[in-house]
């Protein structure tokens, strides 16, 4: 069964505007740390930000911060004032961690386009 | 965080061929992994790789065809063996490193193959 589902193949946003990317799991485990990557065209995975399943707060780094509905089991990923350099694939990870050495499960991504 | 490096960034093999990708990272870490990325697609875990003992394919991936070195703690190589064009892909490398009580991943910057 798909463990991390992202719904949004594509989206665009228009630059300076803020985006929601979604995000939902499944888990089992009370232990998991749920991960956003970056993926530009060149290929590189860019780590964005980390939300721990026991973690209280949302996550924020900058620009991006994590909406985590634990009850819900998603964590969507929100970029304010996007940039065109935004443009990229974004992936969304789980690690149960529970289980360390059962590695990471990444999502389908979604790719976001910034329109100028 | 850490400096992760591959070699070859990109290469065009012939079939039936065989391509070592290396993996460099600047500090000691105990747990390597190997992604591949096919066209379009999220990544797929091929292997963990860690120091003094076998790689632990995942399904689907076999040594023949995918066989690692780890010789030390900041070193690694992937071998895509007897090549067809299905193994174009992007492959990366990534490893663990402890952050805030919990392990994050960091992914190398990939290596693109084309096996025509």
């Amino acid at each position: 069964a798909q463990k991390i589902t992202q719904t949004q193949p594509g989206m665009f946003v228009q630059e300076k505007e803020a985006v929601t990317l979604d995000c939902t799991y499944d888990t089992s485990d009370p232990s998991y740390g749920l991960f956003w990557y970056k993926q530009p065209s060149s290929g590189e995975m860019i780590f964005l930000i980390y939300q721990g399943s026991y973690d209280q707060q949302n996550a924020t780094e900058g620009r991006y911060s994590l909406n985590f509905q634990k009850a819900r089991k998603s964590a969507n990923l929100v970029i304010s004032a996007s940039q065109l350099g935004d443009s990229a694939m974004y992936f969304c990870a789980m690690r149960e961690l529970d289980n360390y050495g059962q590695n990471f499960v990444f999502g389908p991504g979604t790719r976001l386009s910034v329109l100028p | 965080s850490a400096v992760i490096s591959q070699k070859p960034s990109r290469d065009i093999c012939q079939r039936g061929t065989s391509l070592t990708i290396q993996c460099q990272v600047d500090s000691q870490v105990t747990m390597m992994f190997w992604y591949r990325q096919q066209p379009g697609q999220s990544l797929t875990l091929i292997a963990t790789a860690n120091q003094g003992s076998e790689a632990t394919y995942e399904s689907g991936f076999v040594i023949d065809k995918f066989p690692i070195s780890r010789p030390n703690l900041t070193f690694s190589t992937l071998t895509v063996s007897n090549m067809s064009p299905e193994d174009s892909s992007i492959y990366l490398c990534s490893v663990d490193l402890p952050t805030g009580g919990t392990y994050e991943q960091y992914f190398g910057p990939g290596t693109r193959l084309t096996v025509t």
